[in-house]
């Protein structure tokens, strides 16, 4: 695939109940990231991946959420015990490597509606 | 730590009038700029990024910026747009190489363009 996909594109959810969602980054990028658009917050940095390991957590707002990456390549975030304030578009991006010059080039988002 | 500033939330303008989206920044470190475009219902697309070198940096789609340090703005600006151009755009910082870390983008709050037949 030429871009950076996810899936699914929507996911409607009961309150309290766990969901997936499924980041597929650019072959051969080492650096990814997702980040999280909510109508009150705008664009939010959650975690950044460098191959397999993720050097930075720090905007993961809960420990309900939690992410992984496997094969230096597809990334789940997985947030549990949904609340309706987990409500948002999640957006990943990946890079070549993570320099600081380098280009994000991010997927479509999953749009996440907790009941 | 960074933040970013976009002091306009909505901008409606005509059809090839020119037009300049607002973008301050506050970094304790050099950084580096950036502008995405995010058109309804998809990802954000990169349109220009300043490094280093000429502060005047063109992007795609007849877009450009110019980086001032000592007003900390990276304004962007077209000289005419088109109704293709209504979408969010995004002002983003993130440290630059010689501030160590990765590239770790500080997004503004957004500011939508509406362009108007």
């Amino acid at each position: 695939g030429a871009g950076v996909s996810q899936s699914p594109s929507n996911k409607v959810t009961e309150k309290g109940k766990d969901v997936e969602l499924r980041c597929d980054p650019i072959s051969g990028h080492t650096a990814l990231y997702w980040y999280r658009q909510s109508l009150g917050q705008g664009l939010e940095f959650l975690i950044y991946f460098q191959g397999n390991s993720a050097p930075d957590k720090s905007g993961l707002p809960s420990d309900r959420f939690s992410a992984e990456r496997t094969g230096g390549s597809v990334s789940t975030l997985t947030i549990q015990r949904t609340q309706q304030e987990d409500s948002a578009v999640y957006l990943c991006a990946s890079s070549l490597t993570g320099g600081s010059t380098d280009t994000q080039y991010f997927g479509p988002g999953t749009r996440l509606t907790v009941l | 730590a960074q933040s970013v500033t976009q002091l306009d939330s909505q901008v409606p303008v005509f059809e090839e009038a020119p037009v300049e989206l607002r973008c301050n920044y506050s970094s304790s470190v050099s950084v580096y700029l950036f502008w995405y475009v995010q058109y309804p219902n998809q990802g954000l697309q990169l349109l220009l990024k300043y490094l280093s070198g000429s502060t005047l940096v063109k992007g795609i789609n007849g877009f450009e910026a110019e980086f001032n340090k000592s007003q900390t703005s990276f304004h962007l600006r077209k000289p005419s747009v088109h109704i293709s151009d209504t979408a969010e755009y995004f002002c983003a910082v993130s440290p630059s190489m010689f501030s160590g870390g990765y590239n770790k983008l500080i997004f503004g709050a957004g500011t939508r363009l509406a362009v108007h037949p």
